[in-house]
């Protein structure tokens, strides 16, 4: 099947600093990705809809600015916490849809996020 | 808005049973239906796709059903082991919308 890689799988920082994860479709191109967000023993909550060549579609509630996402290539989409607060600690895990087959949902391994 | 709802939200089970997991979603509109199962910190894994025109996929001892007049769901698992301990996520999505998900059902099969 299709797969989504996502980096890093762990990072350690900072408050106040910035984090970017990456998320690849690896072996079919993707023009729209999501970005969710899991908190611990609860389901994915979906933070934006990623869109290649155009800006992102954020959630209610979602500050665009504290999670700034790119989609700058059909198999690339990046997400970046700017100035990072312990709150933001979460995993983070992106998906694409591989449209130009089976519209089946493919998801990357996750990035565990932790602000010190 | 869809809705969707998995029941139980728990089950633990001896190994070699044979389970089901239930979800539920209120808008019958949908394109396609996802099964996933998520380990403890991962991502998540498809297991099993149906499309709106599909009544049943089935891979290995995983099958999925679609009911989608009554928004409804099953996966069942057949000779549960414990490597199938897991949370299993069903999802659906209505084309132009982005999945809605359930909360999940953890499983826990004991050997």
């Amino acid at each position: 099947g299709a797969v989504v890689s996502q980096h890093p799988s762990w990072v350690i920082c900072k408050s106040g600093t910035s984090v970017k994860i990456e998320c690849r479709s690896l072996d079919f191109q993707a023009t729209t990705m999501f970005w969710y967000r899991q908190f611990p023993k609860q389901s994915l909550m979906l933070m934006a809809t990623s869109n290649e060549g155009s800006k992102a579609t954020y959630e209610q509630g979602v500050e665009k600015d504290k999670f700034l996402i790119n989609h700058a290539s059909l198999t690339l989409s990046t997400l970046t916490v700017t100035s990072a607060h312990p709150e933001d600690s979460s995993f983070y895990i992106c998906s694409a849809i591989d449209f130009l087959f089976s519209g089946e949902l493919f998801f990357g391994e996750g990035s565990r996020l932790t602000v010190l | 808005k869809q809705e969707v709802t998995q029941i139980p939200a728990a089950l633990s089970v001896p190994e070699g049973e044979n389970l089901v997991l239930n979800c539920s979603f209120t808008d019958s509109a949908i394109y396609n239906l996802q099964w996933f199962r998520q380990d403890p910190g991962k991502g998540l894994t498809s297991l099993l796709l149906i499309q709106s025109s599909q009544r049943e996929q089935t891979s290995g001892r995983l099958n999925a059903s679609l009911d989608k007049s009554s928004g409804r769901s099953t996966l069942y698992i057949a000779a549960s082991q414990p490597g199938d301990s897991a949370t299993y996520l069903c999802a659906v999505n209505s084309g132009n919308t982005p999945l809605v998900f359930g909360k999940g059902t953890r499983l826990s099969v004991i050997a």
